[in-house]
């Protein structure tokens, strides 16, 4: 079964709205999480690493202003796109290490946002 | 980390065996080769992964040169199910820790 889920699996706003993203580990703690993006017949792309209880780290060119991550619990990560525009519409994709268990990586099943 | 690279789509018959290849000829000697593949519209999921002797699970064997500067991902028996875009990566292991960077992979069509 799934380790790790997103909610919602899909989302549609309205350009200058905002929306957050849920990430879940399910059954374990995860200090650690990772934001990929998406667009369509393009490969992941990372974003930033979320650290349960401290700031996230983002990738270059990426802006930490208008992607807020929060990882706030260590089954609990989320992801506000702010003030949303129509360019930012892309399936995001969240993951987390289980370094107990093995060495890969677990991700959500993603979710797509549209931005109109 | 290493920059892997792979061909951009392959065919296969189903119920042959699907080979993978992927080059990564700067890989340095505490790098590990990772497998995830991702099937349309979903996560990725992870296969497989080694550091130099080959490897064999439930899903997938790799298999990794002496030299280290290519492997080829094999599934035995493809069936269309397996129809996904299949991504070689390399990093140093940090049980799994350490950040992905994904490229372009390998989209595999099994054809009935």
């Amino acid at each position: 079964g799934a380790v790790v889920s997103q909610h919602p699996s899909w989302v549609i706003c309205k350009s200058g709205t905002s929306v957050k993203i849920e990430c879940r580990s399910l059954d374990f703690q995860a200090t650690t999480m990772f934001w990929y993006r998406q667009f369509p017949k393009q490969s992941l792309m990372l974003m930033a690493t979320s650290n349960e209880g401290s700031k996230a780290t983002y990738e270059q060119g990426v802006e930490k202003d208008k992607f807020l991550i929060n990882h706030a619990s260590l089954t609990l990560s989320t992801l506000t796109v702010t003030s949303a525009h129509p360019e930012d519409s892309s399936f995001y994709i969240c993951s987390a290490p289980r370094p107990d268990i093995s060495d890969e990586q677990y991700f959500g099943p993603g979710t797509r946002l549209t931005v109109t | 980390d290493a920059k892997t690279t792979q061909p951009t789509s392959m065919d296969c018959a189903e119920g042959r065996a699907a080979n993978l290849p992927c080059n990564h000829s700067t890989i340095s000697g505490n790098e590990y080769v990772y497998w995830y593949r991702q099937i349309h519209s979903q996560g990725p999921q992870y296969i497989i992964h080694g550091l130099k002797n080959n490897e064999t699970n439930e899903m997938a064997s790799l298999i990794i040169t002496e030299d280290r500067k290519s492997s080829t991902l094999i599934l035995p028996h493809a069936t269309l199910r397996d129809t996904a875009v299949y991504y070689c990566m390399v990093q140093i292991s940090n049980f799994g820790n350490e950040k992905l960077t994904f490229g372009t992979g390998t989209r595999l069509t099994i054809i009935p």
